[in-house]
């Protein structure tokens, strides 16, 4: 299986800073990463798929990008909305996987 | 607008069986792969399984942690979904959501609420 390994676990930010997020696969999976945020007793939502492809209505403070197997999610000013859990999750290899979360907290 | 919407969920005894189903609505089933995705209380996100549209011949796809205890399946004439399980563990329990995944893109631009189901005795 793929391995997501991603980090930081957890992230200290206030309103208006620059929030970086790396997941790491274990062997190439091309693009094939999505992100997905996911907020208290909610179902996850879709933010980006193939490594930087926005989807629909994601506000353009967050962007993601890929260097090998490595990937990053950015949000350049961090917005009171965008404190929850982010997820990677590549679907390039059954099974599916997914990194174990970063939850952007308030500083 | 599109919607899922998952429903079955419970408590059931560890060894026991249960059916979930997810009923989709503003798109046509047959045309979109789905699949299931779980996440435990207080846990990540793990993939269950997946059923191919109607284009790509139905075939799934499971995860090794519940190959040959769960089958995905689907009624597109009903605009359903389902996942049966069998033989259920104590770590099994999760909530349990249907997603829907557009051939050729990222799963899961759709989510349902999730159903939760626990196993305990």
């Amino acid at each position: 299986d793929i391995q997501m390994t991603q980090s930081p676990s957890t992230l200290s930010a206030s309103v208006g800073d620059r929030v970086t997020i790396t997941c790491r696969a274990s062997q190439s999976i091309s693009s094939n990463l999505a992100w997905y945020q996911q907020k208290p007793g909610e179902a996850p939502k879709l933010l980006i798929n193939k490594a930087s492809s926005l989807e629909t209505g994601v506000p353009s403070r967050f962007s993601g990008t890929e260097s090998g197997t490595e990937f990053t999610l950015t949000i350049s000013r961090l917005q009171p909305d965008d404190f929850a859990t982010y997820y990677c999750q590549q679907y390039k290899t059954y099974p599916f996987t997914f990194g174990g979360g970063t939850k952007v907290e308030i500083k | 607008e599109v919607h899922l919407v998952e429903s079955g969920g419970g408590l059931v005894q560890p060894g026991g069986s249960l059916r979930l189903s997810c009923t989709a609505s503003g798109f046509t089933l047959s045309e979109h792969i789905m699949d299931w995705v779980r996440q435990a209380p207080g846990k990540g996100l793990e993939w269950v399984g997946r059923s191919r549209n109607k284009a790509n011949g139905y075939t799934t796809e499971y995860a090794a942690s519940v190959k040959g205890r769960f089958i995905v399946s689907r009624d597109d004439s009903k605009s359903s979904f389902y996942l049966d399980m069998s033989s259920l563990k104590v770590d099994d329990t999760a909530v349990y959501y249907c997603i829907r995944s557009p051939p050729g893109k990222a799963p899961g631009d759709c989510w349902g609420q999730g159903t939760l189901v626990t196993v305990s005795s």
